[in-house]
């Protein structure tokens, strides 16, 4: 199975600083790139797409990709204690074979510290 | 509303028992996922489907069972082979012809042993 790697944390950022999330992915084949926010006992929330290399930006967010080295990456910038949640990143599968599933990685956690 | 709603929110089953978790989703999607996430864990993918009347096994599928008789509804049951069905189970739809967009979720259902 293609994996999706991420650090656990808990990455810690005070309030009002820039908080940065890291995945890398096996998955050469893989064209789409998604975080999700979790918060603790909710479902997963849809905050970014990417499927371009480079940047995209939506409000405070930005996510970064880098194809060449199977990197994506997600910026939070100006951090509030609203954002303190479990960040997923998901890599659509690349084969035909499969239904355009999502493989996951484990979630890193951010706490941002008032 | 368009959306994705699983009931119930929390189930409990008891030793030897089958239990069925309900996914309807009025998005008009043709594709529709299971997921499961354990604590600390990201999402594994159980059964999808792409159409009515086929489903495909995802990576976890030994001990739970689908079917997809209407385009909205695409219940999951949880056997008694399942040895450890203690989780949170997610259930997404996807609309086939954007496949490179992202799924979205339901609320989920909270899976306990008695």
């Amino acid at each position: 199975q293609k994996e999706v790697e991420q650090n656990s944390g808990p990455l810690s950022v005070p309030e009002g600083a820039i908080a940065s999330l890291n995945c890398t992915y096996s998955d050469r084949v893989s064209q789409s790139f998604f975080w999700y926010r979790q918060y603790s006992g909710k479902s997963p929330e849809l905050i970014m797409s990417i499927y371009s290399n480079g940047d995209k930006e939506d409000g405070r967010f930005t996510a970064q990709l880098n194809k060449a080295s199977q990197y994506v990456s997600l910026l939070i910038r100006d951090s509030q204690p609203s954002d303190s949640a479990t960040y997923l990143c998901a890599v659509k599968r690349g084969d035909s074979n499969s239904g355009y599933a999502l493989n996951f990685g484990k979630g890193t956690s951010l706490l941002v510290t008032p | 509303d368009g959306g994705i709603t699983q009931s119930p929110k929390y189930l409990f089953r008891k030793e030897g028992q089958n239990v069925t978790l309900s996914c309807e989703q009025n998005l008009n999607h043709d594709a529709m996922y299971w997921y499961r996430q354990d604590p600390g864990q990201g999402l594994r993918l159980i059964y999808y489907s792409q159409i009515v009347n086929d489903f495909q096994k995802g990576d976890i599928a030994e001990g739970y069972s689908v079917s997809r008789e209407k385009k909205e509804s695409f219940p999951l049951t949880v056997t008694s082979a399942q040895k450890n069905p203690t989780a949170f189970y997610l259930c997404a739809s996807l609309a086939v012809g954007f496949s490179n967009q992202p799924q979205h979720f339901g609320d989920g259902t909270r899976l306990s042993i008695l």
